[in-house]
């Protein structure tokens, strides 16, 4: 089946630096990457939807100048949390929308846990 | 208002009994897709089931079936057998419209915990 892959798995980082994450599509082109991120014992939280080729939609009260997200080709979409203070520490999670036809319609990364120092 | 209400934050299960996890969904598009998640605590998301809002079954897959109400817009998912391994936690999502790449709307989850 499909599979979605998250680099890295984890990262420790100090206030102020910035934070890239990868979400690849191994096995299929995806045209739509969503981003979300949970907070521990928390439902996942929506933060933006990444269309391939153009700027993502950021959903309300996320900063997109803080959250970065490129979408530069059909396997692959990057976040990159800007400097990066402790509050951002989370699990941050990408799907892509799998070609039609198939009703998981969203394949999961593996998640990516942040902590920043 | 809430798109997606799981009211139970924590359930316990004897270990080979079944238990079932409510769902409430709040939509007025009459075409829309509810799915079941599993969130070990190694954080993956596992597909465990979906229902299309047009579907006249309730869907099956193993030991999960999905017991889709639709006038009272409700989506339990009933775990059968209950084994170890399904402790975690547990999120109903909802995609509405027909559009695939529609985003999902994520339920507060409910953490199970099956007991030996």
């Amino acid at each position: 089946g499909a599979v979605v892959s998250q680099h890295p798995s984890w990262v420790i980082c100090k206030s102020g630096t910035s934070v890239k994450i990868e979400c690849r599509s191994l096995d299929f082109q995806a045209t739509t990457m969503f981003w979300y991120r949970q907070f521990p014992k928390q439902s996942l939280m929506l933060m933006a939807t990444s269309n391939e080729g153009s700027k993502a939609t950021y959903e309300q009260g996320v900063e997109k100048d803080k959250f970065l997200i490129n979408h530069a080709s059909l396997t692959l979409s990057t976040l990159t949390v800007t400097s990066a203070h402790p509050e951002d520490s989370s699990f941050y999670i990408c799907s892509a929308r799998v070609p039609s036809g198939s009703s998981y319609e969203q394949y999961f990364g593996p998640g990516t846990r942040l902590t920043v120092t | 208002a809430q798109k997606i209400t799981q009211t139970q934050p924590g359930m316990f299960v004897q270990e080979k009994e079944a238990v079932t996890l409510d769902c409430t969904y709040d939509t007025s598009d009459p075409s829309y897709g509810l799915f079941w998640y599993k969130q070990p605590s190694s954080g993956e998301m596992i597909f465990l089931i979906y229902q299309g809002s047009y579907d006249q079954q309730n869907a099956t897959e193993g030991r999960y079936s999905l017991n889709f109400q639709k006038a009272r817009k409700s989506a339990n998912l009933v775990i059968s057998a209950s084994q170890l391994g399904d402790s975690a936690m547990y999120f109903c999502a909802m995609r509405e419209g027909r559009h695939t790449g529609n985003q999902f709307y994520f339920g507060t989850g409910t953490s199970l915990t099956v007991i030996p």
